[in-house]
């Protein structure tokens, strides 16, 4: 069974430039997140979608972070303009039951 | 709000040593996860535990989701390079939220 996909895995960009993020999960799980791991923490969530809806997007710094999941399946996470201190790792993950399986993840630089 | 407190937060052993780690709670669980993750991969989920005092192997890691449904402990035993990496132990409250909270991990450096 084909495990969490996500895109780009590596990826530097400048102070106010924007990035997105996507990602794919396992096949059948309705309930994606994006997390941020900053170096030496924790992932912290972002935004929980059940399909094609919003959960919980409490952490998500909404005056510059966006997500969507418009069919239900895969999702992008967008930032617009970045910040030194977005630079950090990008985890997605789906769940099945409670367990949640995560992708590879996303580096992000912000010079 | 709810906080995970693991411990230790990095551990430095000689090959071939038993490890134990451990997870404590403010709050009640009622599943407690362990996840490893290696440099520059996401989380890899090791064993789930679902019932308080149950004891779970998965080959030589042991897990215990602890009587009080606050804390959980994690063994390995005969420790082997490819051990090395961050351990996250995570409590969710299955079915109200599937929010997982996680622990900030313990370091496990093995010493050749």
């Amino acid at each position: 069974e084909a495990g969490v996909a996500q895109s780009p895995r590596y990826k530097i960009i400048e102070k106010r430039q924007s990035v997105a993020f996507w990602c794919n999960p396992i096949s059948g799980h309705a309930t994606l997140y994006w997390y941020q791991q900053i170096l030496g923490q924790g992932p912290k969530l972002l935004i929980q979608f059940q399909n094609n809806g919003v959960v919980d997007d409490s952490q998500l710094p909404k005056d510059r972070f966006s997500a969507e999941r418009l069919k239900g399946v895969d999702s992008t996470l967008k930032i617009q303009p970045a910040k030194l201190e977005d630079s950090a790792v990008y985890l997605c993950a789906s769940s099945w039951q409670g367990l949640q399986f995560f992708g590879p993840g996303t580096r992000l630089t912000v010079l | 709000g709810q906080q995970l407190n693991q411990s230790p937060q990095s551990m430095f052993i000689q090959e071939g040593e038993d490890v134990s780690m451990n997870c404590t709670s403010s709050s009640i669980f009622n599943t407690w996860l362990w996840y490893k993750q290696d440099p520059g991969e996401g989380p890899v989920l090791l064993i789930a535990l679902y019932k308080a005092g149950e004891l779970t192997s998965n080959g030589r890691l042991t897990a215990q989701f602890g009587i009080t449904r606050k804390d959980s402990f994690l063994n390995i035993s005969a420790s082997i390079p490819s051990d090395v990496g961050i351990y996250f132990c995570a409590g969710l409250i299955v079915l109200r939220d599937d929010k997982i909270i996680f622990g900030k991990g313990t370091r496990l450096h093995i010493l050749p």
